[in-house]
């Protein structure tokens, strides 16, 4: 089945550096990516959208200066955490869909836990 | 507003009992519904989903869900619960196209007695 490989699974950092996480479609081409934020025991909430190519479409109350996402390949969208803040400490999860109609299923990464010290 | 509601914060069943677990959601046209399982620390899983057709609609698992458009719900249910079930489970709405923006629900923590 399809993977996407999201990476670090943990990092931890210190406040006001920047973080970045990956997420990589393995074997299929994705045209679009989503990120999201989930905080302990909530459910996922969606920060952006990002199409192969073209700029991420963010969700209200998103700062897309602070989360910086680049979709650059039909593999790999990134998403930077600009000077982190312990507020940021969460954990991301992304999700991908492959080339084909809306109808096509959605992969999610494994999940990057960010805590800022 | 399109949401999601899931009324059970935390269920806990033995194991072998059956499970129904309860997903309402608000959305002005005809959505298309999932469920997604979450193991601590991991990604989702989708179970299964519900586009159009049979309002009973098979998953993974041994997973079935319900489609009850009079009652705007979707629960998901097993007749026999085994200790490795034992996860959260989130109900997820999308609009017509698929699996655009999906809406999450808070999610149910399921924990399975030995």
């Amino acid at each position: 089945g399809a993977v996407v490989s999201q990476h670090p699974s943990w990092v931890i950092c210190k406040s006001g550096t920047s973080v970045k996480i990956e997420c990589r479609s393995l074997d299929f081409q994705a045209t679009t990516m989503f990120w999201y934020r989930q905080f302990p025991k909530q459910s996922l909430m969606l920060m952006a959208t990002s199409n192969e190519g073209s700029k991420a479409t963010y969700e209200q109350g998103v700062e897309k200066d602070k989360f910086l996402i680049n979709h650059a390949s039909l593999t790999l969208s990134t998403l930077t955490v600009t000077s982190a803040h312990p507020e940021d400490s969460s954990f991301y999860i992304c999700s991908a869909r492959g080339r084909r109609t809306g109808n096509s299923p959605l992969h999610f990464g494994n999940g990057t836990r960010l805590t800022v010290t | 507003a399109q949401s999601v509601t899931q009324p059970d914060i935390h269920i806990t069943v033995s194991e072998g009992a059956s499970l129904e677990l309860r997903c309402n959601y608000s959305y002005g046209a005809t959505p298309y519904l999932f469920w997604y399982v979450q193991s601590p620390g991991q990604g989702l899983q989708l179970l299964l989903k519900y586009f159009s057709g049979d309002t009973l609609v098979q998953g993974i698992k041994g997973f079935e869900a319900e489609f009850k458009r009079s009652q705007s719900s979707f629960n998901l249910r097993k007749p026999s619960v085994h200790w490795s079930d034992a996860a959260e489970y989130f109900c997820a709405v999308g609009p017509s196209g698929g699996y655009n923006k999906l809406i999450f629900g808070a999610g149910t923590r399921l924990a399975v007695h030995p």
